[in-house]
């Protein structure tokens, strides 16, 4: 266990629908990053946050967006949601935002878009 | 930008036996770090072993140990004595020391992976 969770686990919507990803960090730390698996693309870098703010963006399509939240939680809004955004999503948490820090994932959430 | 490759998609072991992932990277950078995750059906991932690109020293963790190879840009991961829950895919990560824009940014980049399979 990292430390880290993730609700909710699976989810199943249909497309042009919009969800909500919640990651709670590991206790301490001020980073996250979220992170998309999929067939196609594999493990790519969405988003980070570190304490409120954001800080870098990958391939982050702008039907997608991000906050972090006051308790350090944070979310990702999936909307307009179409077949291929159909993946597994991950949370990572470190301590600062350098790249010294250890990230820790937590255990995902599967989306399926049908 | 920098990418990794793992041109393994799958390997096969015999249990107790060793085997050998490879991975290469492509970077302008002096100073990053590698790494080698572990994801097993739970989807979990776990991470295998770090290495920082200043240290020539191979990182080792017990059954675990790289080759990592600066110039050639090469980062492979050993596991000796195979266990069957070592099966798993395996991808190969990469970190910038520094952000795009300077800072420290620290986002991983990673491989497609290489699924091994553990015989019995």
């Amino acid at each position: 266990d990292s430390g880290v969770t993730q609700t909710p686990k699976h989810l199943i919507t249909a497309t042009g629908q919009r969800v909500t990803l919640r990651c709670s960090p590991r206790s301490g730390d001020l980073s996250v990053y979220w992170y998309q698996q999929s067939l196609d693309q594999g493990l790519q870098f969405l988003i980070q946050y570190y304490n409120g703010e954001e800080r870098a963006k990958g391939n982050i399509l702008e039907r997608f967006s991000a906050q972090q939240f006051p308790d350090l939680h944070s979310e990702l809004n999936l909307s307009s949601l179409e077949l291929g955004d159909s993946a597994l999503y991950f949370c990572a948490s470190s301590v600062g935002v350098g790249s010294s820090y250890e990230q820790y994932f937590g255990p995902g959430t599967r989306l399926t878009v049908t | 930008a920098q990418t990794v490759t793992q041109s393994q998609p799958e390997m096969s072991v015999q249990e107790a036996e060793t085997v050998t992932l490879s991975c290469t990277y492509d970077t302008s950078e002096s100073d990053y770090y590698l790494f080698w995750y572990k994801q097993p059906p739970s989807r979990q991932m776990i991470l295998v072993i770090r290495q920082e690109a200043y240290k020539q020293q191979n990182a080792t963790e017990n059954r675990f140990s790289v080759n990592f190879q600066k110039a050639a840009k090469s980062f492979s991961l050993k596991i000796s004595d195979s266990q069957l829950g070592d099966a798993a895919m395996y991808f190969c990560a990469y970190r910038s020391f520094y952000g795009v824009d300077g800072g420290s940014q620290g986002n991983l980049i990673f491989g497609k992976g290489t699924k091994l399979s553990v015989k019995p």
